[in-house]
């Protein structure tokens, strides 16, 4: 079964305008990832955010984490064609044994 | 460094038969994941090895199984074949076991079961 949850499945914005995807879950994490998938390909780790942190930056990449409600946010900024792809969260729940466990993504499409 | 490198990237197989998928981790990573892609099921953990030793199973049936030799490169087999089985199938390599820190994932295998 999936921890995380994103929302929403699918999103689309035009060129320069801001992405915010939600991942929730339902048990207690060790961190969280998120990841970005290009049209079934591999994916790429964008953040690493521990359980003990709220707030994390890359570049155009914000993510906050709270986990008192069991949820994280990714919010890109400035967005791009190129940041067209599926965005999955994944956690490291702290009782299932140290197995990473991802969200079915947000499909974002960013039209120029 | 060079990626994470997986062979082959397609296979057609029938029903019955098995495969054999190949996983090269980045060089000094020796935790090495794989992981089922499905639209129906999204992403699921098959198995992760570290050092050679199975470290966590999900929860797949005994027709899946891995194995990781002394260099890191992992295979991964799946027998009797069934259709359910067509998937993209992803490796993902990290310098720590346990998903504690960032998966390099390789783009992929995508098999087909006809």
């Amino acid at each position: 079964s999936q921890q995380g949850e994103e929302d929403p499945q699918a999103l689309s914005i035009q060129e320069g305008e801001n992405a915010t995807m939600n991942c929730s879950y339902k048990t207690s994490i060790n961190n969280l990832q998120w990841y970005r998938q290009n049209s079934g390909r591999g994916l790429v780790h964008l953040i690493l955010i521990r359980s003990n942190e709220r707030e994390k930056h890359s570049g155009r990449l914000r993510v906050t984490l709270d986990t008192s409600k069991k949820s994280s946010s990714l919010l890109i900024t400035a967005s791009r064609a190129a940041d067209t792809a599926s965005y999955f969260c994944a956690t490291l729940p702290m009782e299932y044994g140290n197995k990473l466990v991802f969200g079915a993504g947000t499909i974002l499409r960013v039209k120029s | 460094k060079a990626g994470v490198t997986q062979t082959p990237r397609y296979l057609i197989k029938t029903r019955g038969q098995q495969v054999t998928l190949s996983c090269s981790p980045i060089s000094g990573h020796r935790s090495v994941s794989w992981y089922q892609q499905t639209p129906g099921q999204g992403l699921q953990f098959l198995f992760e090895y570290f050092s050679e030793t199975q470290r966590n199973k999900g929860n797949f049936p005994g027709r899946f199984s891995g194995r990781q030799f002394s260099n890191s490169r992992s295979e991964m087999n799946v027998s009797t074949l069934e259709l359910g089985d067509s998937a993209l199938y992803l490796c993902a390599s990290s310098l720590v076991a346990g998903g504690s820190s960032e998966q390099f994932f390789g783009p992929g295998t995508r098999l087909t079961v006809l």
